[in-house]
């Protein structure tokens, strides 16, 4: 199994533009996290979905930030506009839901200038 | 909800030293415990967890952890370190209801291995 996979693995846009961060989790798995980590907040849970639904997006920091699985191998994590606040590095997980065990990617680096 | 805290956030030791790195909880429901590590520019992997049973779990590369209820506690341990021990280690709770619900992580604590 390839893992959780996340792409781009660095992205540095302008402030304002729209980033769009992608994550597709181990096969089977059927509950994907997104999490959010900075030097000053640390781990931040963002939203998680089970079975493609949103179950908790309270994390989401702002309008500015959506996410979407549309379907069980795939999801995204978008931001429009983007603000230098919002440089961190954003991972991704999966797991069985239910499940004990979380895998996760190996992050997004984003640089907004 | 609940809530981790890790008291330090930078554990300096010396190769072939014993090292614990200290772990709370807080929660209003019964838990399951996790610790991360996190190497370098990479993302994190699961070290060990404890669901139930045994209070004391261990990992394959030497590490164990003690779940301790009445201290809400969760510290990590190892006998004796290594220098690719270094890296950034987070301890996770979650609830222990049904359903697959996020982990609340810890701010992290940095074990940097000293020759």
């Amino acid at each position: 199994d390839a893992g959780v996979i996340q792409s781009p693995r660095h992205e540095v846009t302008e402030m304002g533009q729209e980033v769009t961060l992608r994550c597709k989790p181990i096969s089977g798995h059927n509950s994907l996290f997104w999490y959010r980590q900075t030097m000053m907040r640390g781990l931040e849970l963002l939203i998680y979905f089970n079975n493609n639904v949103p179950i908790d997006d309270s994390g989401m920091p702002e309008d500015r930030f959506s996410a979407k699985m549309p379907n069980a191998s795939f999801s995204t994590l978008k931001i429009q506009p983007s603000e230098p606040r919002d440089s961190a590095v954003y991972f991704c997980a999966s797991s069985f839901r239910g499940g004990y065990g979380y895998t996760f990617g190996s992050g997004t680096r984003l640089t907004v200038v | 909800a609940q809530s981790v805290t890790q008291l330090d956030s930078q554990v300096p030791v010396f190769e072939e030293a014993p090292v614990e790195l200290r772990c709370n909880y807080s929660s209003s429901v019964s838990v399951y415990l996790f610790w991360y590590v996190q190497y370098p520019n990479q993302g994190l992997q699961l070290l060990l967890k404890y669901l139930s049973g045994s209070t004391l779990v261990e990992s394959i590369n030497g590490f164990e952890a003690e779940f301790n209820k009445s201290q809400t506690s969760f510290h990590l341990r190892k006998p004796s370190v290594h220098i690719s021990d270094t890296a950034e280690y987070f301890c996770a709770v979650r609830g222990s209801g049904g359903g697959a619900d996020g982990l609340t992580f810890g701010k992290g604590t940095h074990l940097i291995i000293q020759p």
